[in-house]
């Protein structure tokens, strides 16, 4: 079984559409969860860290579900910009190597 | 700071021959790790390092070696190189105590 999944996408959606990915992760005793974006031939950058209790950056909010161990990333008001694949990470606990998985990615296309 | 480097940015190799893969970070982050990324696959851990002298395997490292002799370099050998091997790879650092990774702009290998 993977650490990480994602549902690959596509997602293509219009400008100023809101749109949620999801994640879910193996290991319950994972601590740390991230979204990073890459775009196309770049490499991955962090764009925000998922806190227990849910968490706002502008546009973008992240929400964690222990219980079903499940993440979401939700971006409101979509920009030609943000197409971009998003990686959904998790990073497993201490006793476990301290390492991070990564999802294969959802991929998102904003149509003008 | 010029973040994290990674050279070459292309290359290809013939089956059986070795290289390579030079990293270098100036942000003076203890750890530092190899990723590589295939299609459906993710990014997933080949080495680390949590500080000079200190390495150690990650998810899939088999047919390479690391060293980290300073800081701020570690680089990635390809003993004989394999067609499995065709990937693009990708170097991070990070500070220690901290998550968000740096990741430098990647190597894409072909071996024929």
């Amino acid at each position: 079984r993977k650490e990480v999944e994602q549902d690959p996408g596509p997602f293509n959606v219009p400008e100023g559409a809101t749109v949620a990915f999801n994640c879910t992760y193996s290991n319950s005793a994972s601590q740390s969860f991230f979204w990073y974006r890459q775009d196309c031939r770049k490499e991955p950058k962090l764009l925000m860290s998922v806190y227990s209790s849910g968490n706002e950056d502008g546009r973008f909010t992240a929400q964690l579900n222990r219980a079903s161990q499940y993440i979401s990333l939700l971006i409101r008001d979509s920009k030609l910009s943000d197409s971009a694949t998003y990686l959904c990470v998790v990073k497993s606990p201490p006793n476990t190597g301290n390492q991070f998985y990564f999802g294969t990615g959802t991929s998102l296309t904003v149509i003008p | 700071n010029a973040g994290v480097t990674q050279t070459p940015k292309f290359q290809v190799l013939k089956t059986g021959q070795s290289m390579t893969l030079q990293c270098a970070q100036d942000m003076n982050h203890e750890y530092m790790s190899w990723y590589r990324q295939d299609p459906g696959m993710g990014l997933r851990l080949i080495h680390y390092s949590v500080g000079a002298g200190i390495t150690d395997q990650g998810e899939v490292p088999n047919g390479y070696n690391v060293s980290r002799s300073t800081t701020e370099d570690f680089p990635l050998r390809l003993l004989s190189a394999a067609p499995s091997q065709t990937s693009v790879y990708f170097c991070a650092s990070r500070r220690g105590g901290e998550n968000e990774q740096f990741f430098g702009p990647g190597t894409r290998l072909t071996v024929l």
